[in-house]
């Protein structure tokens, strides 16, 4: 099976603009949770989608917000570009929803607000 | 709230050495806690979880967990390293959500 793919990659983007990152999960996985890394806060949890519905939500501001599509397909937003919002971007994906299942990483997404 | 904490935010071993690192989580509730490895720019891959089925866990590439009640820890373990362990390492406990440790630089000598 293939992985937790992300695009892009890389980014770079100014301050103030917007932001859409994309994730595909495995094959037959129904839930996508998104985490930001920095070196500063660490891996902090910013939102978990199953079956199109936003299940949880970490303690981030309203300009990040997230979506999740019929093939389990998700997009995380950011709006109005912060310095601090470069970070690494990470999704995950895994069968359910709830404490038990294992959640796979993608490779991220690096996005650099200059 | 759960979490964790990970003693240690720098570990060097030679290779052939012991690794240990540290881990002790809190949780109101009986916790589901994982290992993840981090490489340089790649994303985190599970090494091994406790789920309460048994208090010695086994992962993958000869680590294991030993999840210890009465100390609230769950260490990793690895009797002999190798070059290739070199990475960050990061404990994590869930409990509707992923709660991270700050994550711990494993440095393997030659």
């Amino acid at each position: 099976k293939a992985g937790v793919t992300q695009t892009p990659r890389y980014l770079i983007k100014t301050r103030g603009q917007q932001v859409t990152l994309s994730c595909s999960p495995i094959s037959g996985h129904r839930s996508v949770s998104w985490y930001q890394q920095t070196p500063g806060q660490g891996l902090q949890f910013l939102f978990e989608y199953f079956s199109e519905t936003q299940r949880n939500k970490g303690n981030f501001p309203g300009r990040f917000s997230g979506r999740q599509f019929s093939n389990s397909r998700s997009e995380m937003n950011v709006s109005t570009l912060e310095l601090g919002d470069s970070a690494l971007y990470l999704c995950a994906s895994s069968l359910g929803s709830g404490d038990a299942y294992e959640q796979y990483f993608g490779p991220g997404t690096r996005l650099t607000v200059t | 709230a759960q979490s964790v904490t990970q003693l240690g935010s720098h570990v060097s071993v030679s290779e052939g050495a012991l690794v240990l690192l540290r881990c002790n989580y809190s949780s109101s509730v009986p916790p589901y806690l994982f290992w993840y490895v981090q490489y340089p720019n790649q994303g985190l891959q599970l090494l091994l979880k406790y789920t309460s089925a048994a208090t010695l866990v086994k992962g993958i590439n000869g680590f294991e967990a030993e999840f210890k009640k009465s100390e609230t820890s769950f260490h990793l373990t690895k009797p002999s390293a190798h070059m290739s362990d070199a990475a960050e390492y990061f404990c994590a406990v869930t409990n509707n959500d992923m709660r991270f440790g700050a994550g711990t630089r494993l440095t393997v000598k030659p």
